[in-house]
């Protein structure tokens, strides 16, 4: 079946440095891939929708400068947290919809950021 | 944007007992997603319902939607350890099966 991977699985950055995390579709290209964030014990909230060749569209809420997402092909999104601080701290999971109007969205293992 | 209530939002039950997870919406769905997640890793997909009055079942999971498309329940028969975890209803927010909005969580856990 369809399979989307993360990279990497968990980070830990000093405050004010940037962190890039990939969002892969394994067999299966991907026009758009959504990013979530979820805190401890706490649901999974959309970020943002990456779109294959052009602008990211951000949720209310979402600094997008803070969040730069970039879909520069069908089978990858990358999501950099610029000048991280530790507020930043989360778990970050991005999803996929499989080809043929499955129905399915396909979930990554997710990417924990710790930012000291 | 819809908003999703589970409940309960948390149950510790007995290996071998039967339990049900309820997820409420305050719009009707267009869709509605049932997932498992173990905390700190991804989500796997359990069902999707999109029909008023559909029910599906893989294993000893059982999933429906009322008729009037707002309200889910996830119901869990013989319960096992295997089936302790985070259980998120998304829903469908505009009708093409992409964007979900997730609902608050249920940790399930399964006592020997």
């Amino acid at each position: 079946g369809a399979v989307v991977s993360q990279h990497p699985s968990w980070v830990i950055c000093k405050s004010g440095t940037s962190v890039k995390i990939e969002c892969r579709s394994l067999d299966f290209q991907a026009t758009t891939m959504f990013w979530y964030r979820q805190f401890p014990k706490q649901s999974l909230m959309l970020m943002a929708t990456s779109n294959e060749g052009s602008k990211a569209t951000y949720e209310q809420g979402v600094e997008k400068d803070k969040f730069l997402i970039n879909h520069a092909s069908l089978t990858l999104s990358t999501l950099t947290v610029t000048s991280a601080h530790p507020e930043d701290s989360s778990f970050y999971i991005c999803s996929a919809r499989g080809r043929g109007n499955t129905g399915e969205l396909f979930f990554g293992e997710g990417s924990r950021l710790t930012v000291l | 944007s819809q908003e999703l209530e589970q409940s309960p939002q948390s149950l510790i039950v007995q290996e071998g007992k039967n339990l049900t997870i309820n997820c409420t919406s305050s719009k009707t769905l267009y869709g509605l997603y049932w997932y498992k997640q173990k905390y700190g890793e991804g989500l796997i997909f359990l069902m999707m319902l999109q029909k008023g009055g559909e029910e599906k079942s893989h294993e000893k999971i059982t999933a429906k939607l009322d008729e009037k498309k707002q309200q889910s329940s996830l119901h869990i028969t013989a319960s096992q350890p295997s089936h302790a975890g985070i259980y998120l209803c998304g829903a469908d927010q505009a009708g093409g099966g992409n964007k979900l909005t997730f609902g608050t969580g249920t940790q399930l856990k399964v006592e020997l």
